[in-house]
């Protein structure tokens, strides 16, 4: 069982929609929840942390965390072409972090 | 302030020779890792390190080598190219591992084995 899945994609979707990215874990004992971007051929790039129940808004991006359910999502709201990346679900157990391989969104002008 | 700095940005090697690809930090972050990113594959940790002197495998260590002599270096060596090895790498650094702090990456190295 991988540590950290997430649905490969590719999601399109329309400008100015909601982008809904999904992540679930295996390691209950995981506190830190992260969310990365990453452009083709860039590095991964920090967006959102979380670690407590319920949501954490921080302008157009919204992460849910449901630790009972061992699930993390991202909300992208008025979803724009420049949000069109690959993004990365990471759980922090101990240690070192685990990846997930990633979802790719497209955003459709 | 700089970040996480990875030299070389590419590199070709040829089977069988040897590399050392260089990681330094300027954030005084205790915690360093080591990536591989394989397309479609996701990041997998080939080395990390808790602090200068201290180091451990991760999920793909076999075929590379890791010292922390100082808080601010992390190289990780390649003995023995092999075709597998190509990929690209990315070097990492945190405070600390359950902070609530992510990493933050270096810009990678593209390394092809021929």
């Amino acid at each position: 069982q991988k540590e950290v899945e997430q649905n490969s994609g590719p999601l399109s979707v329309p400008e100015g929609a909601i982008a809904s990215l999904n992540c679930t874990y295996s390691d209950r004992g995981s506190q830190s929840f992260f969310w990365y971007r990453q452009y083709s051929g860039k590095s991964p790039e920090l967006i959102m942390s979380i670690y407590s129940n319920g949501d954490k808004e921080d302008g157009r991006f919204t992460a849910q965390l449901n630790k009972a359910s061992q699930y993390v999502s991202l909300l992208i709201r008025d979803s724009q072409p420049s949000d069109s990346a690959t993004y990365l679900c990471a759980v922090n157990p101990g240690n070192q972090f685990y990846f997930g391989t990633g979802t790719s969104l497209t955003v459709i002008p | 302030n700089a970040g996480v700095t990875q030299t070389p940005k590419f590199r070709i090697l040829k089977i069988g020779q040897s590399m050392t690809l260089q990681c330094a930090q300027d954030m005084n972050h205790n915690y360093m890792y080591w990536y591989r990113q394989d397309p479609g594959m996701g990041l997998k940790l080939i080395y990390y390190s808790v602090g200068a002197g201290i180091t451990d495998k991760g999920e793909v260590p076999n075929g590379y080598n890791v010292s922390r002599s100082t808080t601010e270096d992390f190289p990780l060596r390649l003995e023995l190219a092999a075709p597998s090895q190509t990929s690209v790498y990315f070097c990492a650094s945190s405070y600390g591992s359950g902070s609530g702090v992510g990493y933050t990456f270096g810009s990678g190295t593209r390394l092809t084995v021929v």
